[in-house]
């Protein structure tokens, strides 16, 4: 069954505002991770946040952690067109060699 | 100084026909790994190996066999492709399994007429 699922499924903003995207899961975690794919690409590591952390920042990505609420979110402060691309997130299982399992996805486009 | 690459980057192909993709990375990592991405774009594990051993083989047709024949590289080979095949296979590579940062190929497009 799905681990992580992330809301909403799309997401069209103006260049220059925020962007939120959000990732629940099921079961416990030891990691969360983010994950951008740009169209005809593969997937690029983003950030890691691990699960006794609350928040972590990587320039503008800010990444929140609430492992009582099973759910993280992704916020993309001062966005532009190049950020326009679809977001996953991925959680991890038990043991270091578990399979990583990634939400469907939210896709964001950035109107210049 | 691609990281992950994988050929070919498309494939066009009949019903019934046996194919391979091949992936290499050039990142001394020591995990790899295939994902399957459907229309939708739902990413789904298929296989990962670690050191040249399977680790994880999720629930996935036997027509499907990977192959691992050193740390740096990691094949998948379709027997008899069926309609239900067509997607966007991803590789990627990982130092420590799946808990590190993953580093993916650009893809191949399969499409079954």
């Amino acid at each position: 069954s799905q681990q992580g699922e992330e809301d909403p499924q799309a997401l069209s903003i103006q260049e220059g505002e925020n962007a939120t995207m959000n990732c629940s899961y099921k079961t416990s975690i030891n990691n969360l991770q983010w994950y951008r794919q740009n169209s005809g690409r593969g997937l690029v590591h983003l950030i890691l946040i691990r699960s006794n952390e609350r928040e972590k920042h990587s320039g503008r990505l800010r990444v929140t952690l609430d492992t009582s609420k099973k759910s993280s979110s992704l916020l993309i402060t001062a966005s532009r067109a190049a950020d326009t691309a679809s977001y996953f997130c991925a959680t991890d299982g038990k043991t270091s060699y578990d399979k990583v399992i990634f939400g469907p996805g939210t896709s964001l486009s950035v109107i210049p | 100084d691609t990281a992950v690459s994988q050929t070919p980057k498309y494939l066009v192909t009949q019903m019934g026909n046996d194919k391979s993709i091949k992936c290499e990375q050039n990142l001394g990592h020591d995990t790899m790994y295939w994902y399957k991405q459907d229309s939708k774009k739902f990413l789904k594990i298929m296989f990962s190996y670690n050191n040249k051993e399977l680790i994880i083989n999720e629930t996935v047709p036997n027509r499907f066999s990977p192959k691992s024949p050193d740390k740096a590289h990691l094949n998948l080979h379709i027997n008899s492709l069926e309609l239900g095949d067509s997607a966007v296979y991803f590789c990627a590579s990982s130092n420590g399994g799946g808990r590190k940062p993953q580093h993916f190929g650009d893809g191949t497009r399969l499409s079954i007429l």
